[in-house]
């Protein structure tokens, strides 16, 4: 039990565009997702965390009218990046959380953001 | 900014070989360490939840150690076996909320 699948798992898109990625718990409703970017030879950096019906809260730095989050139900959040340009090419990663009184964040497999 | 650092950050060992690497974190209003094993295109898998100083867990091969007065967690794996080639992840969460704080990570090579 405990999965998380993110959708698409590469994408190469032209700078300018947008590109939205799925995150979905699979197995069970997640009342939290987060997402993360790594950059080459660096930590997973927490972005946002999102909570289902309600405003992502952000991190210091990250700009929140590019990466747009929407978590509308238990089970999807969605992070769009828009008007992507080459610095916005990395590694993005969700992961989900059952609930309040759980402590496991269940990570989905990541997606690799080229923008050209 | 929360410190999490890990070392070393990459290791080759021999098949059969016991390993152990180290997570040091903020000894300061600890909440939970996390240890994540995380194999190349595939999600990070957890491996263990650590909250009470002195915590010692086991999973197969794989035992984790916590210290939270010192700040720092030892993963030790037993007879490594080439599928235990990985990245494995620490990550320390305060008790100010959920947040997960990551170290870089300690990338493990198993020859066979």
């Amino acid at each position: 039990g405990a999965v998380v699948s993110q959708h698409p798992s590469r994408v190469i898109c032209k700078s300018g565009t947008s590109v939205k990625i799925e995150c979905r718990s699979l197995d069970f409703q997640a009342t939290t997702m987060f997402w993360y970017r790594q950059f080459p030879k660096q930590s997973l950096m927490l972005m946002a965390t999102s909570n289902e019906g309600s405003k992502a809260t952000y991190e210091q730095g990250v700009e929140k009218d590019k990466f747009l989050i929407n978590h509308a139900s238990l089970t999807l959040s969605t992070l769009t990046v828009t008007s992507a340009h080459p610095e916005d090419s990395s590694f993005y990663i969700c992961s989900a959380q059952r609930g309040v009184g759980y402590n496991e964040q269940f990570f989905g497999p990541g997606t690799r953001l080229t923008v050209l | 900014i929360l410190n999490v650092e890990q070392s070393p950050q990459s290791l080759h060992v021999q098949e059969g070989d016991s390993t152990n690497f180290t997570c040091s974190f903020p000894s300061s209003n600890f909440y939970a360490l996390h240890w994540y094993r995380w194999e190349t295109a595939k999600s990070p898998e957890a491996l263990f939840v650590m909250t009470l100083n002195g915590d010692e867990k086991k999973k197969g091969r794989i035992s984790a150690t916590l210290n939270t007065k010192e700040g720092y967690s030892y993963l030790y794996i037993k007879g490594s076996q080439p599928e235990d080639s990985a990245t494995y992840l620490c990550a320390f969460r305060n008790n100010a909320g959920n947040m997960l704080t990551f170290g870089g990570g300690t990338r493990l090579m198993v020859k066979p």
